[in-house]
């Protein structure tokens, strides 16, 4: 299965835009990204994917690299309830066999 | 509502005993996924099932097992076999087909050995 590579954590101010980065330089032309997140205690919680074009929608935008090695979820303005544990994972076409990383903590300052 | 509820939230069994975890959905999704997750760790693939009376292994089966009698139920069990079976497992589904879609996440079970 295709990996990702994320940071380990990310600090925000609230109200501010947030950049959450996620190489894949091992993608495969019919890989699927998808980002979730996870509240402690919690199952996780599907923000958005993508294949080959950026996506919005009213959680989030994601930047896709023209080489698609690298993906950027954009939080337009950080709140005090986007602070969770981000998930960057690849999807192939067919299998929905998603495979998770530790994933990036995002922490938003009051 | 339309989700996925797991029950219990909270579970304890003594070690050598076999559980078994709920798992139900009302999307009328084919698909239907297991996980588990360790402290500080990402989510593992225990079992998923495309269709019912179908399933396959993920990438940590061992120890466990699973039915799909109806599309709805996806329970698992978690035998004696499994050497460290103290985790937080998630249930998921999904349309089932062609393309990617989102996974939709039920609460999660809490099951604790001692």
């Amino acid at each position: 299965d295709a990996k990702t590579t994320q940071p380990n954590s990310m600090e925000s101010n609230e109200e501010e835009p947030v950049h959450l980065p996620c190489n894949h330089s091992t993608i495969s032309g019919t890989d699927y990204i998808h980002w979730y997140r996870q509240l402690p205690s919690q199952g996780p919680e599907y923000v958005i994917h993508g294949l080959t074009s950026n996506v919005n929608n009213r959680m989030a935008s994601l930047a896709i690299a023209e080489d698609r090695k690298s993906s950027t979820l954009i939080l337009h303005r950080a709140t005090l309830r986007d602070a969770a544990v981000y998930y960057c994972i690849l999807s192939p076409r067919i299998s929905q066999n998603f495979v998770f990383g530790p994933g990036t903590r995002l922490s938003v300052l009051p | 509502d339309g989700g996925i509820t797991q029950s219990p939230k909270y579970l304890f069994r003594k070690e050598g005993q076999n559980v078994t975890l709920s798992c139900e959905q009302n999307l009328n999704h084919d698909a239907m996924y297991w996980y588990r997750q360790d402290p500080g760790q990402g989510l593992r693939l225990i079992y998923y099932s495309q269709i019912v009376n179908d399933f396959q292994k993920g990438d940590i089966a061992e120890g466990y097992s699973v039915s799909r009698e109806k599309k709805e139920s996806f329970p698992l069990t978690v035998t004696s076999a499994q050497k460290n079976p103290t985790a937080f497992y998630l249930c998921a589904s999904s349309v089932q087909g062609e393309g990617s879609y989102e996974q939709y996440f039920g609460p999660g079970t809490r099951l604790t050995v001692t």
